[in-house]
């Protein structure tokens, strides 16, 4: 059973609209990630959270912004959509947010923006 | 600013060959490093991972790995490669204090019979 989920499994988006990615974890962890994997880029980090806070936000765009309403939630929304914003976004975990611990990831959200 | 590279994006290897991938970091002192495998249309799975110490890891289904740093880098390698080893491997960096985890470009590996 995956203990990360993610939803949905693909998207297909309009250029200007906005989405929302979902992901929950079941690992009891604190600390959740945002990577993108994209064609062009290999998988690029993109925001970290610990015990529901802001960590680091390595994402030059607002248009993208987390989102954690429960602890096991870390939720993605992606406003005014760009054909750009095409990837795959793989939400993670790690017990603690420490730099040593093993990261756990979600089987991705694979977006294509039209 | 730290970054990782591997080399070779796509590597084709026989069943039962030995396998090894190139990576190669920079930074400043010793870093965390990992190795991470990614199966067809599934999320990233953890290797092996080094802390300072022993300079040979040893992780998962018979992957080891080698920390080297006078050469700044962190092979991987396997003595006997399987048709489930087709995949594509990702090297990554974690600084001390740190949270982000960077990645390298990732190799394929292609297993023939």
């Amino acid at each position: 059973d995956p203990k990360i989920i993610q939803k949905p499994k693909y998207l297909v988006a309009v250029t200007g609209s906005e989405k929302i990615l979902i992901c929950e974890q079941y690992l009891g962890h604190n600390a959740m990630y945002w990577y993108r994997q994209s064609a062009k880029k290999p998988l690029e980090f993109m925001f970290s959270y610990s015990y529901q806070k802001l960590m680091d936000n390595q994402t030059a765009s607002s248009r993208f912004q987390p989102q954690s309403s429960k602890k096991n939630h870390l939720d993605l929304q992606i406003t005014a959509l760009k054909p750009d914003d095409s990837a795959t976004y793989f939400c993670a975990s790690s017990q603690d947010g420490l730099s040593n611990e093993r990261l756990f990831f979600g089987h991705g959200t694979k977006l294509s923006v039209l | 600013a730290q970054s990782v590279t591997q080399p070779d994006a796509r590597v084709t290897v026989s069943e039962g060959a030995s396998l090894q991938l190139r990576c190669k970091y920079s930074y400043f002192g010793t870093p965390y490093l990992f190795w991470y495998v990614q199966y067809p249309r599934q999320g990233l799975q953890l290797l092996l991972k080094y802390y300072p110490g022993d300079p040979v890891v040893q992780g998962v289904n018979g992957f080891e790995a080698e920390f080297s740093k006078s050469n700044s880098s962190f092979h991987l390698r396997k003595a006997s490669v399987h048709w489930s080893d087709w995949a594509v491997y990702f090297c990554a960096v974690s600084l001390r204090g740190g949270r982000a985890l960077i990645f390298g470009t990732g190799t394929t590996v292609s297993v023939s019979p």
